[in-house]
Order: structure tokens, then C-alpha cells, then sequence
């Protein structure tokens, strides 16, 4: 089992809709969790940091942790074509190196 | 701020040579940087970690004869892949942490794209 599990999608929406992205992890140590924004042949643009349960907001991002379902999330809203790219969650235990899911594709269709 | 670039973006090389790629932080002092690789569609995978002025650690199954890293300064990382071949073709990325940070603030590199004929 995979210690951070994404699915890959890909995830294609319409214009203006509400996004949900999200990944399970098993290991209960983890402190930090992080979604980045890949676009094709670029790095990973860090998007947003949640240290440990709640949820955060930042514009159109929302971002959620439940520790207890081992679960995080990311909304987007009012999504934009510019939105259009690979999502990536990470997360990271103390000192420990990140470890990143596979990735959601996603298509924001104007 | 915090901005990590990589040269070169791209390059292509034939096999059994080595390719150089540098990592460098334009506007901060970075204490680590860490080399990860990624494979089409899938997620990164970190290579090592070098700290400057010590021996890089390299993760389970990664080659620190293949790749060799040279961590010089506080704004300059170097990952070698020696006598390169089409396996090793791939996307490497590099990434910075600020000095005196927690490794959750990363900043990552634009990527090489190598392609070993």
C-alpha cells in the first residue's frame, strides 16, 4: 500500500464549477500537508500548507485536513482554464522528506 | 522571493555520456536541496538530499555512483548523471529549502527534461 494514494483522474469540469480534489494517506505521523500546482514541463508551484486538522482558505482554495479519516482536500472555486493542471498532495512527518501522491490531471473546459 | 531555477531546461545526450544540471537559489541562502525524478504521469520521487559542504544521502535504490551531487555552496546544487542511457531519461527537479526553515517550505526548480538517446 501506497503510503499517500491520489487518484490520477483525469478530472475534466466546465467553467465556473466547484473542484474537489483529495487523498488518503496511512501513516498517522504525518504533520504537514501540502498541495502543489504542476502545469505540463514545469515544477511544482507550492499552492497551499495546512499544519495538521482544519482548513484553511486562500481565494478561490480551500484546503482540508480530517486526521481522523486520514484524508485531505482541496477545493477550487469558481475554477478558471487557467486552473488547468496537475494537482499534487504531499505531506511530511517532522523532519521526514515530503512524500508526494501521483497527481489528479485536471481540465478546467471554458 | 524564493525563487529555484535549473539549467538546463532540456537536453538531449547520447548514451554512455554525462549530463550536468545545475540547481540554484536566486534570492535566498538554501541549506538543503533536494534532487527528486518523474517519470511520465506519475508523481515525484526523491533521488537524495544534499546538504551544503556534506555528502548528499541518497534514498533506497538510487545509484550515488550514477548520480553523483555536489552541493558547494548555500545557492548552488549539481547533479551529475554519469554514463547516461535511456533509462534515465526523465524529468529531474530540484528543490530549496530556506535557511533555517522546516522542509514543508520547499521551493521547487522549473525541471530538466533529459532524453538519453
Amino acid at each position: 500500500q501506497k503510503e499517500v494514494e491520489q487518484d490520477p483522474g483525469p478530472l475534466s469540469v466546465p467553467e465556473g464549477a466547484i473542484v474537489s480534489l483529495n487523498c488518503t494517506y496511512s501513516n498517522s505521523a504525518f504533520q504537514y500537508f501540502m498541495w502543489y500546482r504542476q502545469y505540463s514541463r514545469k515544477g511544482p508551484e507550492l499552492l497551499m500548507y495546512t499544519y495538521s486538522s482544519g482548513n484553511k482558505e486562500d481565494g478561490r482554495f480551500t484546503a482540508q485536513v480530517d486526521k481522523s479519516s486520514k484524508y485531505i482536500s482541496l477545493f477550487i472555486r469558481d475554477s478558471q482554464p487557467s486552473d488547468s493542471a496537475t494537482y499534487l498532495c504531499a505531506m511530511i512527518q517532522g523532519a521526514q522528506k515530503l512524500v508526494f501522491g501521483q497527481g489528479t490531471r485536471l481540465t478546467i473546459n471554458p | 522571493g524564493a525563487v529555484v531555477s535549473q539549467h538546463p531546461s532540456w537536453v538531449i545526450c547520447k548514451s554512455g555520456t554525462s549530463v550536468k544540471i545545475e540547481c540554484r537559489s536566486l534570492d535566498f541562502q538554501a541549506t538543503t536541496m533536494f534532487w527528486y525524478r518523474q517519470f511520465p504521469k506519475q508523481s515525484l520521487m526523491l533521488m537524495a538530499t544534499s546538504n551544503e559542504g556534506s555528502k548528499a544521502t541518497y534514498e533506497q535504490g538510487v545509484e550515488k555512483d550514477k548520480f553523483l551531487i555536489n552541493h558547494a555552496s548555500l545557492t548552488l546544487s549539481t547533479l551529475t548523471v554519469t554514463s547516461a542511457h535511456p533509462e534515465d531519461s526523465s524529468f529531474y527537479i530540484c528543490s530549496a529549502n530556506l535557511a533555517g526553515n522546516s522542509q514543508e517550505t520547499q521551493y521547487f526548480g522549473p525541471g530538466t527534461r533529459l532524453l538519453v538517446l
